[in-house]
């Protein structure tokens, strides 16, 4: 089942933060985050496993709580570069990923 | 280190045309494949995923079709293309120990079925 994203869209000044939330009804055994440019595919951030770790990527982070099924990416100090379309995948335990439908993300000078 | 080729990067087919879109992966063994779809400004939906050669789990019925002959070879075809078929077609390839990796996408398809 595919997870839920919020916001949709988003437009930071640089330097500026911003949260990006993925929710799934299931239970979940990892979650993904990818970032794809127009026209580009998808590039692989980062992975979060079930125990509610953070990672990060640069100054992109994430954390996913098990309890909620839920994962938030954290865009810190926002650079021209991180724009883009960003995507959660979601893993149930089994070999494939269910995305949701992205938020895209517009850095301004 | 691992490379993913996909080709050709842009196609225009008319209605009703067969379609063949390949994918290799090297340097690599027994890799996940995965064939997913993208409309125009909207998310990925996965078509087919194969853990094995001769092994394709399809997640949406369509008219089209998913096949691995070989170890690192993914082929995605349909006999007759509908305009709905039109899309950005994506190949990506993971690995399973314990937990899924990380996806790594070809450069993709760009598909107009007009």
């Amino acid at each position: 089942q595919q997870p839920v994203q919020s916001p949709q869209a988003v437009i930071l000044r640089e330097g500026e933060d911003a949260v990006i939330n993925c929710s799934s009804s299931k239970a979940l055994y990892s979650v993904h985050w990818y970032r794809q440019k127009h026209g580009e595919a998808p590039v692989f951030l980062m992975i979060l496993l079930k125990g509610g770790e953070q990672k990060g990527h640069e100054k992109i982070s994430a954390s996913f709580n098990e309890k909620k099924q839920q994962s938030s990416l954290y865009l810190t100090a926002s650079q021209l570069s991180y724009s883009g379309t960003y995507f959660c995948g979601t893993e149930m335990n089994d070999y494939k990923l269910s995305f949701g439908a992205g938020t895209t993300v517009t850095v301004r000078a | 280190s691992q490379t993913i080729h996909q080709w050709p990067a842009t196609l225009v087919q008319p209605v009703g045309s067969p379609l063949s879109l390949e994918c290799t992966v090297e340097g690599t063994s027994n890799p996940n494949l995965y064939w997913y779809r993208q409309a125009a400004g909207r998310g990925l939906q996965l078509l087919f995923y194969s853990v094995g050669i001769g092994q394709i789990s399809s997640e949406v019925p369509q008219n089209l079709s998913a096949s691995r002959p070989q170890d690192r070879q993914f082929i995605l075809s349909s006999k007759k293309l509908l305009l709905s078929d039109s899309g950005f077609y994506l190949c990506a390839w993971s690995v399973r120990a314990g937990v899924l990796y990380g996806y790594t996408f070809g450069s993709g398809t760009r598909l107009t079925v007009v």
